[in-house]
């Protein structure tokens, strides 16, 4: 069965500072990984995908995920984070008709 | 732009009653999903639905969970007899394929009280 790992509920960083949030997926051939992003009361917001093109995929709000098949991994960054960015975000997986959704990361920025 | 809604909102029901949670998907999608979030937990899947029929569901939806596409543009999540447990964030999702290359948009979500 499909399965996604993030390590780390919460993460905090400073306003401006580089932001990691690390996900990892279970070995499935082809993975379809995406990470969406909820802000607080309100629904999920796909941030981007990745599909088996470039391994290097560039989504909204200037995020940006690396896959990299040797380490299972879809580790999502900023170079510089905002306050906006504050919210829950979410790794997930598509596999036999459906999204496996990791645990969530809570993003904190201190300003 | 296209998107998904659901109502209502928030839903408060007491234990025991039926509950039908409704969704109007992206009109031209043809896979439709039902997902979960208890309060601080991850989301969940319930059900993926295609050509009128559940293509997949999890161990959570089990017989008091059913989904209908009564008229073509709503797609709805029914609970026979609310639990407690079942006071959850209810997400509803559409895509144009089911092969993962399309993205699944979400609804707003429905909250479910159950009391």
């Amino acid at each position: 069965a499909q399965s996604v790992t993030q390590l780390g509920s919460h993460v905090s960083v400073s306003e401006g500072a580089l932001v990691l949030l690390r996900c990892n997926y279970s070995s499935s051939v082809p993975p379809y990984l995406f990470w969406y992003v909820q802000y607080p009361n309100q629904g999920l917001q796909l941030l981007l995908k990745y599909t088996s093109a470039a391994t290097l995929v560039k989504g909204i709000n200037g995020f940006e995920a690396e896959f990299k098949k040797s380490e299972t991994s879809f580790h999502l960054t900023k170079p510089s984070a905002h306050m906006s960015d504050a919210a829950e975000y979410f790794c997930a997986a598509f596999g036999n008709e459906k999204l496996t959704f990791g645990t969530g990361t809570r993003l904190t920025i201190i300003p | 732009e296209p998107e998904v809604t659901q109502t209502p909102s928030h839903q408060v029901t007491q234990m025991g009653q039926e509950v039908i949670l409704r969704c109007v998907p992206i009109s031209n999608h043809l896979y439709f999903y039902w997902y979960r979030q208890i309060l601080g937990q991850k989301v969940e899947f319930l059900v993926s639905f295609y050509n009128n029929e559940i293509s997949e569901k999890s161990e959570i939806f089990d017989d008091q969970f059913s989904v209908e596409r009564p008229d073509g543009s709503n797609f709805t999540l029914k609970i026979r007899s609310t639990k407690l447990e079942d006071s959850a964030m209810y997400f509803c999702a559409s895509s144009l394929t089911g092969q993962g290359r399309a993205e699944a948009f979400f609804g707003q979500g429905t909250r479910l009280t159950v009391v």
